[in-house]
């Protein structure tokens, strides 16, 4: 069965300072591979996905990610963090059958001054 | 802005009553998908329509129900509702030329007393 998981409950880190947090996940085929971001009492935006091809994906907002299969991962990362990027970040991964996407839990992300 | 609408925004209600949150699908998009996030399971998937059909079905209870309409919006209804049913549900569409990328509404958050 697929799943995702993501290490890190919370990270703090400072603004201006670069990102990453980890997703691991586990499929048989090669994966749909998205990441999502939830800002407070907001719906969730997609950041960037892969699918096939150049394993590192450029998203909006300055995101990248960068898909190694040898490691089963997909980090998000991206060089220097605003305060707006404050927000709850999910990976995701789908199936071929389009039907699920299965959600990691999810890593909480504060920015501070 | 997804484009995808969801009301109403909060709803509190008590043990045992019974409400239906109302989605309105990016204009084109066929599918619509159900999730429940709550604080102790995540986000979750409940269930799937495309074109007016069930197509797959998640974690969803029985007191839990849906359906999608003619003109491709969808309700869920959620009966003999329990303290555990409070929560933010996310309604989610997603496109035929790429099925497997979802975009979200801002989601209802339900509040059971």
């Amino acid at each position: 069965a697929q799943s995702v998981t993501q290490p890190d409950i919370h990270i703090t880190v400072s603004e201006g300072a670069s990102l990453e947090l980890r997703c691991n996940y586990s499929y048989g085929a090669t994966p749909y591979l998205f990441w999502y971001v939830q800002s407070p009492g907001q719906g969730l935006q997609l950041l960037l996905k892969y699918f096939s091809g150049d394993t590192l994906v450029q998203g909006i907002k300055g995101f990248e990610a960068e898909f190694k299969r040898s490691q089963s991962s997909f980090n998000l990362r991206k060089p220097s963090v605003h305060w707006s990027d404050a927000a709850e970040y999910f990976c995701a991964v789908g199936t071929t059958s389009y039907d699920k996407v299965i959600f990691g839990p999810g890593t909480s992300l504060s920015v501070i001054p | 802005d997804s484009g995808v609408t969801q009301t109403p925004k909060h709803l509190i209600t008590a043990t045992g009553q019974r409400v239906t949150l109302r989605c309105s699908p990016r204009s084109g998009d066929l599918s619509v998908y159900w999730y429940q996030q709550s604080l102790d399971q995540g986000l979750q998937f409940l269930i799937q329509y495309y074109n007016g059909e069930e197509r797959a079905k998640g974690n969803i209870l029985e007191r839990f129900s849906a359906q999608q309409f003619p003109d491709l919006h969808s309700e869920l209804n959620l009966s003999s509702l329990e303290l555990g049913d409070s929560a933010l549900y996310f309604c989610a569409s997603s496109d035929k030329r790429t099925p497997e990328t979802q975009y979200f509404g801002p989601g209802t958050r339900l509040l059971v007393l």
